[in-house]
């Protein structure tokens, strides 16, 4: 199975803050990389997909990059309703794995 | 609008079975691959079973494989998950997804609890 590793874990932050969240792939995914977003007690939403495609409905703030093992998600500017956990999932091949989540807070 | 909504989460003992449901609304079911994913604070999320559009190709996680069994109705617009065989480990919140997993998971149920204790 591919192993998905995102870092940090958790980080703080501010409104109007750039975050950068990283996941790493143990093998090679070319571009087979979503982004979820997950507030507590509410079912993880869809972000981005194949790395860099923003779903409709995302905010312009939100941007993805990377290919092969190393992707980032970008948040530009954080926003009050941005703070959550965010999960990375491949989707190169069966199973198709999420990372542990990387939560931000305030 | 899309709306998917699960049921058929419960207390059951270990050994027990369970048949969870997704009523979905507002996309053409028939012409989406479906997933169930679960979460549980010890393993995080994980995609168990997903079916095609037509339900010509299956997918089980190795944890669940031979004992849930995906299926769906087209014509109900209706995503099932047959769990036999429930273990400890195999409680979590359960989520009905639409999509392939190829462009993510574009629409998310509330889900359903199931607890598998004595």
């Amino acid at each position: 199975d591919i192993q998905m590793t995102q870092s940090p874990s958790s980080l703080s932050a501010s409104v109007g803050d750039r975050v950068t969240i990283t996941c790493r792939a143990s093998q090679s995914i070319t571009n087979s990389l979503n982004w979820y977003y997950q507030k507590p007690g509410k079912a993880p939403e869809l972000l981005i997909y194949a790395a860099s495609n923003l779903q409709s409905g995302v905010p312009s703030r939100f941007s993805g990059s990377g290919s092969g093992t190393d992707f980032t998600l970008t948040i530009s500017s954080l926003q009050a309703e941005d703070f959550a956990t965010y999960y990375c999932q491949q989707s190169d091949s069966n199973p198709p794995t999420f990372g542990g989540g990387t939560k931000v807070e305030i | 609008e899309v709306q998917l909504v699960e049921s058929g989460g419960a207390l059951v003992q270990p050994g027990g079975s369970l048949r969870l449901s997704c009523a979905t609304s507002g996309f053409p079911f028939s012409s989406y691959t479906m997933n169930w994913v679960r979460q549980s604070p010890e393993k995080g999320l994980e995609t168990v079973s997903a079916m095609t559009e037509r339900g010509g190709s299956t997918y089980y996680s190795d944890s669940v494989k031979g004992r849930f069994t995906i299926s769906r109705d087209n014509s109900k617009n209706t995503l099932f998950l047959q769990m036999n065989y429930l273990r400890v480990e195999d409680t979590a919140m359960y989520y009905c997804a639409k999509g392939h997993r190829t462009y993510g998971y574009s629409s998310w149920g509330q889900g359903t609890l199931v607890t598998v204790s004595s």
